[in-house]
């Protein structure tokens, strides 16, 4: 079946570190692919996504590249700050699908 | 804009209690979807409706009903509620398939 595996956490990293967390894909067909940020008693918030092969999302200063050909979306941004701390998900949805599978989540710490 | 509604915030339910999650959303959004988040687990689909009058299961569907009467309501019942429904739930609604989902602030479940 579809599945989303991302690197476990916590991540912890001082501010202005370069970020980069993991997400490689199981599918069979073309998934749109999502990263969402969930801070401290909030809810899930879309940060970025891509919708075909080789598309680059982008927000906040976050990145992720759709690679088919590793099945990988990883998360990246240059400079990191205190206010980045939070827990963040990649998921993927199939274009005739109706549900969203999420990996487990990795929480990112940064320190000051 | 409110986008997805959710109440209550927080809760505490004594086990064998039956209860209603609200969920709503102003975005006129065909799909909804309910979540739980369980901490290293991510999160998981419970039920989902792709428009008014039509509900499935989702991945832990069990002690749990929905119904979708109308497009903007999708409330979760659980039936008789036990400790191992603790959790927080989160209601999400999207346009459609292939599209990222917007999300409650969640719902604080602790069942004593």
């Amino acid at each position: 079946g579809n599945s989303v595996t991302q690197m476990e956490g916590p991540v912890t990293l001082s501010e202005e570190a370069f970020l980069t967390i993991n997400c490689t894909y199981t599918a069979t067909g073309y998934p749109s692919l999502f990263w969402y940020v969930q801070y401290p008693g909030e809810g899930l918030q879309l940060l970025l996504k891509a919708t075909k092969a080789d598309d680059k999302g982008s927000n906040k200063g976050f990145e992720a590249t759709y690679r088919k050909e590793t099945t990988s979306f990883h998360l990246e941004k240059g400079s990191v700050q205190v206010s980045d701390s939070a827990v963040y998900f990649c998921a993927l949805r199939m274009n005739r699908d109706d549900k969203i599978i999420f990996g487990k989540g990795t929480r990112l710490h940064i320190l000051p | 804009n409110a986008g997805v509604t959710q109440t209550p915030k927080f809760q505490v339910l004594k086990t064998g209690q039956s209860m209603t999650l609200q969920c709503a959303q102003d975005m006129n959004h065909e799909y909804m979807s309910w979540y739980r988040q369980d901490p290293g687990m991510g999160l998981r689909l419970i039920h989902y409706s792709v428009g008014a009058g039509i509900t499935d299961q989702g991945e832990v569907p069990n002690g749990y009903n929905v119904s979708r009467s109308t497009t903007e309501d999708f409330p979760l019942r659980l039936l008789s509620a036990a400790p191992s429904q603790t959790s927080v739930y989160f209601c999400a609604s999207s346009w459609g398939m292939n599209t990222e989902a917007f999300f409650g602030q969640g719902t604080r479940l602790t069942v004593v």
